[in-house]
Parts: C-alpha cells; sequence; structure tokens
C-alpha cells in the first residue's frame, strides 16, 4: 500500500518562507502531487513532480527526490490567504488510478 | 472554468437511513471518483469509476455503499443504511485522462457534508 507523512501544523509570518515536507513508501511511483485545501472548501491542485528536482509555479514550488522518497512543497512571500492545509499524494499504479492522500499539513500565516 | 458540482452540500440523516449523494462531473472527463473526509482529517479514497463499472475500491467501500451513473451525466454515491462513523464530508472528483501528468490532476467538487445523528 502507499503511505505519505506530513508535518501536522507549520507557522509562519507573512511574507515568509515556508517549506512543508512529504515523505512517502509507495509500492509503486507515478510522481508526487500537491494540492491546497482551505477551510471548508475541496483539495484544489497545485503542482506536480515525476523526476527529480524542483518544479516553479510562481510563488509556489515543489521537490522531489526520489531516491529518498521524500518531497516538499516551498511557499515564497507568504499571504495569509495561503493559510490553507496541503496535502501531497501519489498515484497508485492500480487500475483505479486512484490518488492516496497524505496525512495533511496546516499551514497558519500570521501577521 | 468547468466543475464538479455536487448536491446536496449538507444532509442531515437519521441512523439507519439510506442517503444519495449527488455529482456532475465535468462532461468530458472519463473518469470520477468519490473521496471522504472526516473533520480534521485526511482526504480517503473511497472508490473509482470508469467505462460505467467500479475499477477500483476502498476498505471502506463495504456492501453499504453502491455508485450509479444513471444517465451519463450523474454519478451517484448511495448509502443504503447510514452509521454515525459515516459522517464526514463526501467529494466527488474527475480526470480527463489516465496517462501522462494530467492523471494526478483530481478537480473536486466542494462537497457533500453528511451528519448522521
Amino acid at each position: 500500500g502507499q503511505s505519505l507523512e506530513q508535518p501536522s501544523e507549520v507557522t509562519a509570518v507573512e511574507g515568509a518562507i515556508v517549506q512543508i515536507n512529504c515523505t512517502y513508501q509507495t509500492s509503486g511511483f507515478y510522481g508526487l502531487s500537491w494540492y491546497q485545501q482551505h477551510d471548508g472548501g475541496a483539495p484544489t491542485f497545485l503542482s506536480y513532480n515525476a523526476l527529480d528536482g524542483l518544479e516553479e509555479t510562481g510563488r509556489f514550488s515543489s521537490f522531489l527526490s526520489r531516491s529518498d522518497s521524500y518531497g516538499y512543497l516551498l511557499l515564497q512571500e507568504l499571504q495569509m490567504k495561503d493559510s490553507a492545509s496541503y496535502f501531497c499524494a501519489v498515484r497508485d499504479p492500480g487500475g483505479g488510478n486512484k490518488l492516496t492522500f497524505g496525512t495533511g499539513t496546516q499551514l497558519k500565516v500570521e501577521l | 472554468e468547468p466543475e464538479v458540482t455536487q448536491t446536496p452540500s449538507h444532509q442531515v440523516t437519521q441512523m439507519g437511513q439510506e442517503v444519495i449523494l449527488r455529482c456532475v462531473p465535468i462532461s468530458n472527463h472519463l473518469y470520477f471518483y468519490w473521496y471522504r473526509q472526516i473533520l480534521g482529517q485526511k482526504v480517503e479514497f473511497l472508490v473509482s469509476f470508469y467505462n460505467n463499472e467500479i475499477s477500483e475500491k476502498s476498505e471502506i467501500f463495504d456492501d453499504q455503499f453502491s455508485v450509479e451513473r444513471p444517465d451519463g451525466s450523474n454519478f451517484t454515491l448511495k448509502i443504503r443504511s447510514t452509521k454515525l462513523e459515516d459522517s464526514a464530508m463526501y467529494f466527488c472528483a474527475s480526470i480527463l485522462r489516465m496517462g501522462g501528468a494530467g492523471a494526478n490532476v483530481l478537480t473536486f467538487g466542494a462537497g457533500s457534508r453528511l451528519t448522521v445523528l
């Protein structure tokens, strides 16, 4: 099966940089995704890494190291609206193409 | 932008009652999913559906659960006899294709909050 571990909570100040880590154990690997979920809202896709290295999308970047079974989401120039839960996810090699989500990290951005 | 639509947004029911949650996936998407999220916990896979049949289901998706795509647009989740522990947010999601990077981009609906009393 798949398991993904994340820190439960991270706090940072507005304008800062924060890194949210994800370590995973999978029976097959088809890339690591990141989703954002505001309180009461639906998860929304942020980024995806299939290969090692850094992918940048505006203020958000995501990194993957397949040899370490590790990835992180980097959020720069934090804004209050970035306060949300962030989930990493891996795609299951089974026929259903399901995504298995991590435990989630609640990010609190303070003034 | 195309979206996944779910109804109802909130349903309160008595234990033992049947509940049907409805979803309209994005029209050209081919793969459909139900996930659930108990308050404060992670998003858990329930079932995936392709070509009018279940392609995979989790241990949570027992005999009390069923899914249907009755008319080519709606995608429903039925819980036959609800239990207290079924209280959760239920998310429908869809995806265009299975291969490539796009296979990791699930589009979720806003969710249906189910409260079982």
